[in-house]
């Protein structure tokens, strides 16, 4: 596809439902970001791939949020007895750069993320 | 660590007018690059500028320009004549520098409202 896609669009969950979130990135892009956007603020980094290799997840919120691109290119956020406090939209981003500093390499494409309410 | 200030919440003005978003940030990377997105009702946010911190030129786009001034730690946006199409939630971004994973510190954000 010509950008990053993301599924559900929209996700109710029941608390202490598990959920999984889908992004398919752009075609050969190396690197792959997870956001957190709650409602009236900006997006919140998550967690960050390049390839297969999670090389920075210090922004999960807890442990019962994990994520996973086991062949390098398709992610699954799963957030597992979900909580209120977790609705919010989940963005993915990729870039074509592996590395910072490379220029236009590292120009984040953004999905048009998911919506996830906790009921 | 990054932290960014974008210190107006809301705008409105009359299409056609000029409007200018703030940005002031900090950091105590040496390198380091600065972004604008625009995130429109549908929700995807769009890619607007990257600016590096050895690059303090201005820059023009458009109807777009930008003003970096490292001294004062600002980042400021500009539209002239504005549209309504213009209207969406503007961020400004710094990054950390070139070691790093290029994870954005998105600011709170300027939402924008142009009135016909």
């Amino acid at each position: 596809g010509a950008g990053v896609s993301q599924s559900p669009r929209y996700k109710v969950a029941k608390r202490g439902q598990d959920v999984a979130l889908r992004c398919d990135p752009i075609s050969g892009h190396v690197s792959l970001f997870w956001y957190q956007q709650a409602l009236g603020q900006g997006p919140e980094f998550l967690t960050y791939f390049q390839n297969e290799a999670q090389l920075d997840k210090s922004g999960l919120p807890s442990d019962r949020f994990f994520a996973e691109r086991p062949e390098g290119s398709v992610s699954t956020l799963k957030i597992q007895r979900t909580q209120q406090e977790d609705s919010a939209v989940y963005l993915c981003a990729s870039s074509l750069g592996g590395t910072v500093g490379l220029g236009p390499l590292s120009e984040q494409y953004f999905g048009p993320g998911t919506r996830l309410t906790v009921t | 660590a990054q932290k960014v200030t974008q210190a107006q919440t809301e705008i409105s003005v009359v299409e056609k007018e000029d409007v200018t978003l703030d940005c002031v940030y900090e950091t105590r990377d040496t390198t380091y690059y600065l972004f604008w997105y625009k995130q429109p009702p549908s929700g995807e946010l769009v890619f607007l500028i990257r600016r590096n911190s050895f690059d303090e030129q201005n820059e023009i786009s458009g109807r777009y320009s930008w003003n970096f001034q490292k001294s004062t730690s600002s980042f400021n946006f500009t539209i002239t004549a504005s549209q309504v199409v213009d209207s969406a939630v503007y961020f400004c971004a710094p990054t950390p520098g070139y070691s790093s994973a290029s994870k954005i510190i998105f600011g709170s954000g300027t939402r924008l409202s142009i009135r016909p």
